[in-house]
This record gives C-alpha cells, structure tokens and sequence, in this order.
C-alpha cells in the first residue's frame, strides 16, 4: 500500500521560503509516476502547484512558477517543495500526491496533509 | 489555462435523492476529466477517472458522463455518508481543479 506524509515547519515568516518534504512508503520513486504537490487555503478549493517525476523533469503551475522549486531524492525515497518569497496567500494545507501512470494522470494517492500558516 | 467551474456551489439534498453535479472546461479536454470527494479535515479521494471510469472500491452510487466541455458527476440514492465537498479535476493540460461543490444532507 502506497503512504505519502508530509512534513515540515507549520509557521513560516512572510518573505522567506517554505520547505516541505513527502516521504513516500510502499513504492520506490525510483520505478515511475509522478509525484505532486497541491494545496487548499483554509475553507478554500484545490490548488495544483507542480509536479516531478523520479528522472528530475518537473511541470509547475504557471502561477507559482517563479517562486516553485520540485526536487527528488531518490536515496530517501522522498520528494520536497520549496516556495520562496511566502505572503499570507500562501497560507494553506498542503498535500503531497501520487499521479497514476501513463494515460492514467489522475491523483490515486495523498497524504494527510500538513497546515502552513504564513505570519510574523 | 484551462479553467474548471462547477455548479452548483452548495446543494441541499435529502437521502435517496439523486444528485447531478456539473464541470464546464473553458476549452475541449476531451474525457480527461476526474472527480473526488473531500469530507472535513480529510484528503481528498478520487471517485471517477476519465469522465466515466469506475474506481475500485467505490460505492455504483457514483456515476460519470461528458466530454468535450461538459461534465456530469451523479449520485443516485444518496446516503448520509456522501456530506462532502466534490471537485472536478482536468489533466488534459497540466492540471487545474473546479472550485468545489458543497453537498450538505438535511
């Protein structure tokens, strides 16, 4: 059974640089698909922010794309995100996700999901 | 981009009613359209992949149709359980999600 867990600080300070990491359990990113980060600002709908696949090649949302950074680490069978010049916008729950593979691009696993508040 | 909107926003229903939600996609995407299911303080689940694809293990309540634009995600004989928030999601290019629709059951 694939898991994924978020992890990471809960309370980043406006203008700096959120990190998250997705530890993955029950498949090794090295054998395929994508792996995604998506986000829900609190009461809010869902908000896709990129994704990567275990060779490096990543696809961000174009709205977030200069501040996104998707990296792999194929070692600790985990992924990270960073989001870089944070605001109260940013604010959010952000879930980490499996997207199926070849001509299945739908998201068939999440984690839980880890609250980020952006505040000084 | 290709943006997704739902309708409607909120619904009302009793059980055993049936219900129809729809997705409008600004532009074609063909069948790549995919439902899930979000109850509070819960990821969400998929429901229905390439507009009308069953998942394994969930309820044949849950139906899928459309293409093109126009999507339909119906539930027939609703239960006390299906109280969530649905979103429609299009991976035709890159992704982009629906707004949501809230379900409440009276």
């Amino acid at each position: 059974q694939v898991q994924l867990q978020e992890s990471g600080p809960g309370l980043v300070k406006p203008s700096e640089t959120l990190s998250l990491t997705c530890a993955v359990s029950g498949y090794s990113i090295s054998s395929g698909y994508y792996w995604g980060w998506i986000r829900q600002p609190p009461g809010k709908g869902l908000e896709w922010i990129g994704s990567i696949y275990h060779s490096g090649t990543t696809y961000y949302n174009p709205s977030l794309k200069s501040r996104v950074t998707i990296s792999v680490d194929k070692s600790k069978n985990q992924f990270s995100l960073k989001l870089s010049s944070v605001t109260a916008a940013d604010s959010a729950v952000y879930y980490c996700a499996r997207r199926g593979g070849f001509g299945d691009y739908v998201f068939d696993y999440w984690g839980q999901g880890t609250l980020v508040t952006v505040s000084s | 981009e290709i943006v997704l909107t739902q309708s409607p926003d909120f619904q009302s229903v009793t059980p055993k009613e049936k219900v129809t939600i729809t997705c409008r996609a600004s532009q074609s995407i063909g069948s790549s359209l995919h439902w899930y299911q979000q109850k509070p303080d819960q990821s969400p689940k998929l429901l229905i992949k390439y507009a009308s694809q069953s998942i394994s293990g969930v309820p044949s309540r849950f139906s899928g149709s459309g293409s093109g634009t126009d999507f339909t995600l119906t539930i027939n004989s609703l239960e006390a359980e299906d109280a969530a928030t649905y979103y429609c999601h299009q991976s035709s290019s890159l992704n982009t999600f629906g707004q949501g629709t809230k379900l409440e059951i009276k």
